[in-house]
This record gives structure tokens, C-alpha cells and sequence, in this order.
């Protein structure tokens, strides 16, 4: 059964640097989503991405947050300039069509460690 | 302002016990509403969509739109149900987008 896969599962990076989060959508999928969860909250959306372009992204979602699908396959979220509260789980999800109508599969997160 | 509530941080039953998980919503126009499932150490997955009326794993909800209320219920807990329960409403206005609520852990005892 295809699944979404992200990497790393855990990353650890020092405040300020920049990390880059690599998700695999299942492959004939339109939409894509960046979550977040930190630990002991909610799960909060990020962005949503369509047709190559952000089509959506919340007040979380601010210029240190960037986000690109640079070959067709993989689904990018790059966070500049870290910050302590950066810590957190994140999530990609896809779905075939617009979630409304389709399922929204998730990947198993990465781990993001900033200290 | 668009909001999903669910009450319940923990919700701890016996095995065999009635589960009800609370959903409360508030939002303009008519959302779609879900139950996503994180299992431990799995991803989320989703459970069920009140548009399909289905009952998976034992799971249904019903939409009620007066007390905008989606509640989560199944008549007989197993223990394998053990995990976090995620209500999350999609709306066809303003975010295009699954918006979760706080989530309920449900733990079954044996």
C-alpha cells in the first residue's frame, strides 16, 4: 500500500541554522500539507500546496517558513534560522484530490529538535 | 471564529465499556467532519467521515448539526482502541484544510 515517507524521523540542529524537511507524497497525488504538533498541543496546519504553488498557509506559516516540490516527487519544508520553539513533530499529508473530497494521508513525521 | 472542541484530554474505559469521544464544533457553512487515529508510535490515519456513514472498526458519528456535535461512539471498547482520537472539520469556507482538534486519548484497561 503507498504511504507518505518522511526523513529524516529525528533531526537535532543548533538555534539558527537551517533545516530542511523531506517528505515522498504518494505519487499520484495533487494536494499537499505541512502539519505541526508540539509536544503536548494540538495538531496545527502549516500550508497547503497545489499545483506548485501555495494555495493556503496559516499565521504559523511566516517568512522563516518556505516550502517547495523541487522534482516532481519530493515535498520540501525549509525552516531558516531555528528557533527554540521550532521544536516540534511535523507532519506531510497528500490526498488525491481536494481533502474535502478525499482522504488526507499522513507520514510519520520528523522530530525536530532545536538546541 | 472557526473552532473544533474536544473536552476530553483522556478518556479511560474498561474493556467492553460504551465509549463515547466528544466533538464539538464552530464554524460557518457546512463543514465536513472526520475522526483521524493515532495508534502508538503509527501515523495519523483517518477513521471515519460523517459524509460516508460508515462504521469502521465498530466507530460511528453522527453529524448533528443543532448541537453541532460529531461524537465519536462505539458500543464495546477493546483494548487495541487504545489511542489518540482527532476531530477535525474541513470547511468549504475560509481554510481549505483539515483543522484538528486537541485530541482525546482513549486508554481501555483490560
Amino acid at each position: 500500500e503507498p504511504e507518505v515517507t518522511q526523513t529524516p524521523s529525528h533531526q537535532v540542529t543548533q538555534m539558527g541554522q537551517e533545516v530542511i524537511l523531506r517528505c515522498v507524497p504518494i505519487s499520484n497525488h495533487l494536494y499537499f500539507y505541512w502539519y505541526r504538533q508540539i509536544l503536548g498541543q494540538k495538531v496545527e496546519f502549516l500550508v497547503s500546496f497545489y499545483n506548485n504553488e501555495i494555495s493556503e498557509k496559516s499565521e504559523i506559516f511566516d517568512d522563516q517558513f518556505s516550502v517547495e516540490r523541487p522534482d516532481g516527487s519530493n515535498f520540501t519544508l525549509k525552516i531558516r534560522s531555528t528557533k527554540l520553539e521550532d521544536s516540534a513533530m511535523y507532519f506531510c499529508a497528500s490526498s488525491s484530490l481536494d481533502g474535502a473530497v478525499a482522504e488526507a494521508f499522513f507520514g510519520q513525521g520528523t522530530r525536530l529538535t532545536v538546541v | 471564529a472557526q473552532r473544533v472542541t474536544q473536552p476530553e484530554k483522556l478518556l479511560s474505559v474498561f474493556k467492553g465499556a460504551p465509549v463515547e469521544l466528544k466533538c464539538n464544533y464552530s464554524y460557518s457553512g457546512s463543514p465536513e467532519l472526520f475522526w483521524y487515529v493515532q495508534y502508538s508510535r503509527q501515523r495519523l490515519q483517518l477513521l471515519l467521515r460523517h459524509i460516508s456513514r460508515e462504521s469502521i472498526k465498530g466507530f460511528t458519528a453522527d453529524l448533528n448539526k443543532g448541537e453541532t456535535s460529531f461524537h465519536l461512539k462505539k458500543p464495546f471498547a477493546q483494548e487495541e482502541d487504545s489511542a489518540m482520537y482527532y476531530c477535525a472539520p474541513w470547511a468549504d469556507t475560509g481554510r481549505r484544510a483539515l483543522t484538528f482538534g486537541s485530541g482525546t486519548r482513549l486508554q481501555v484497561q483490560p
